[in-house]
């Protein structure tokens, strides 16, 4: 059964505190990993798509990064505006169609 | 644009009660879909849809129904509504039904109260 797991569940940084957020996955034919950035109150904001085992992509602060088991998104240097739940998933194709399955998300919290 | 709009908000209902929460895009994406989201559970896909006229269901579509009759408007209909469909409901859409390279557009949610 196609799964995702994000790690932690909560994280809690001072502005500047580097960390990564994690994704393990499980899918039969990775056809492709999300990032989204959920504020309170609204719908995820798409963030990037992964398609392949050694593919990075960046956005200001924020980098991500695939293996085939697992995604990592890096915030270098955070700011208190990057506080947000941060939400993976991935691609999973049966009955002929692509459908997004989600894990449960890492909320950030950064302070100043 | 206003990409992909949601209405209501917010909805209290009665158990039993039937609604309808709207979804309408204007970015003529040919793939809309449902979710609905619940603490530590993640978004979980309800129904969707790869074009007018073609709807399947998801992980979690009992009590729920879908017809899609335009590209724009993707409305989900809760048949008769129970306590368990206390959630917030998300409506998203996509360019390719195939490929995500464009990544899915949320709409801003309805919050839907069942009591």
């Amino acid at each position: 059964e196609d799964q995702v797991t994000q790690s932690p569940e909560a994280l809690r940084l001072q502005e500047g505190e580097s960390s990564s957020l994690n994704c393990s996955y499980t899918v039969s034919g990775l056809r492709g990993l999300f990032w989204y950035r959920q504020d309170p109150g609204k719908g995820p904001e798409f963030l990037f798509t992964l398609y392949s085992a050694g593919e990075e992509k960046e956005k200001e602060r924020l980098k991500a990064t695939l293996t085939k088991k697992e995604s990592f998104l890096h915030i270098t240097a955070p700011k208190p505006e990057d506080s947000a739940t941060y939400l993976c998933a991935v691609v999973s194709y049966s009955g002929g169609y692509n459908k997004l399955i989600f894990g449960a998300g890492t909320r950030l919290a950064v302070h100043p | 644009n206003a990409g992909v709009t949601q209405t209501p908000k917010f909805q209290v209902l009665k158990t039993g009660q039937s609604m309808t929460l709207q979804c309408a895009q204007d970015m003529n994406h040919e793939y809309m879909s449902w979710y609905r989201q619940d603490p530590g559970m993640g978004l979980r896909l309800i129904h969707y849809s790869v074009g007018a006229g073609i709807t399947d269901q998801g992980e979690v579509p009992n009590g729920y129904n879908v017809s899609r009759s335009t590209t724009e408007d993707f409305p989900l209909r809760l048949l008769s509504a129970a306590p368990s469909q206390t959630s917030v409901y998300f409506c998203a859409s996509s360019y390719s039904k195939n490929r995500g390279d464009h990544g899915y557009t949320f709409g801003s949610g309805t919050r839907l109260t069942v009591v």
